[in-house]
């Protein structure tokens, strides 16, 4: 079965603007968790999603936000970008919230200029 | 959160048994030891976990000592697709939040 979609795979934004990601989950999965990779800071929880709410949330600040549909689609939001949120997002879906077994996409590689 | 302590880094031999250990000695009763992989420019990968129980599946084997305060991840015949940082993941209560550490960089040389 198809694995964890992302897209986009690349994007470069600008300081300021403000960047869409989209998770399209495992079918059946419907929990989608956002991780931010950095080489300085690692693998970072930013937030979980399940049954269209949000159920956990990392430490980061409201310019981070996401939202799941109906479908356990999911989509991250950052606003007004700093050169710090050059990242790879990375999106990370589950059957449900009990198993701790996340499949990882291949990630959203975003370049903050 | 509980914290975990993995090597910065280990090399195995191609063929050979990859052991690579964990400390957590902070852990509690009902928490669970997980392990991922992340093998280079790809999202990390869901490999084993357990709570008391010596545990096996078709890609490795978690061994957890009695005291539950540390375990081993075992790869029984390491390839060199299995170059990768390990991760060895304490999970803290309901959900997925998951907090990774640095990891473990294992390298397979032939």
């Amino acid at each position: 079965k198809a694995g964890v979609t992302q897209t986009p795979r690349y994007l470069i934004k600008t300081r300021g603007q403000q960047v869409t990601l989209s998770c399209s989950p495992i079918s059946g999965h419907r929990s989608v968790s956002w991780y931010q990779q950095t080489p300085g800071q690692g693998l970072q929880f930013l937030f979980e999603y399940f049954s269209e709410t949000q159920r956990n949330k990392g430490n980061f600040p409201g310019r981070f936000s996401g939202r799941q549909f109906s479908n356990s689609r999911s989509e991250m939001n950052v606003s007004t970008l700093e050169l710090g949120d050059s990242a790879l997002y990375l999106c990370a879906s589950s059957r449900d919230r009990g198993t701790g077994e996340l499949f990882f996409g291949e990630g959203s590689r975003l370049t903050v200029l | 959160d509980a914290k975990t302590t993995q090597p910065t880094s280990m090399d195995c031999a191609e063929g050979r048994a990859a052991n690579l250990p964990c400390n957590h000695s902070t852990i509690s009763g009902n928490e669970y030891v997980y392990w991922y992989r992340q093998i280079h420019s790809q999202g990390p990968q869901y490999i084993i976990h357990g709570l008391k129980n010596n545990e096996t599946n078709e890609m490795a084997s978690l061994i957890i000592t009695e005291d539950r305060k540390s375990s081993t991840l075992i790869l029984p015949h390491a390839t060199l697709r299995d170059t990768a940082v390990y991760y060895c993941i304490v999970r803290v209560g309901y959900g997925n939040k998951l907090v990774f550490g640095s990891g473990t960089i294992l390298r397979v040389k032939s």
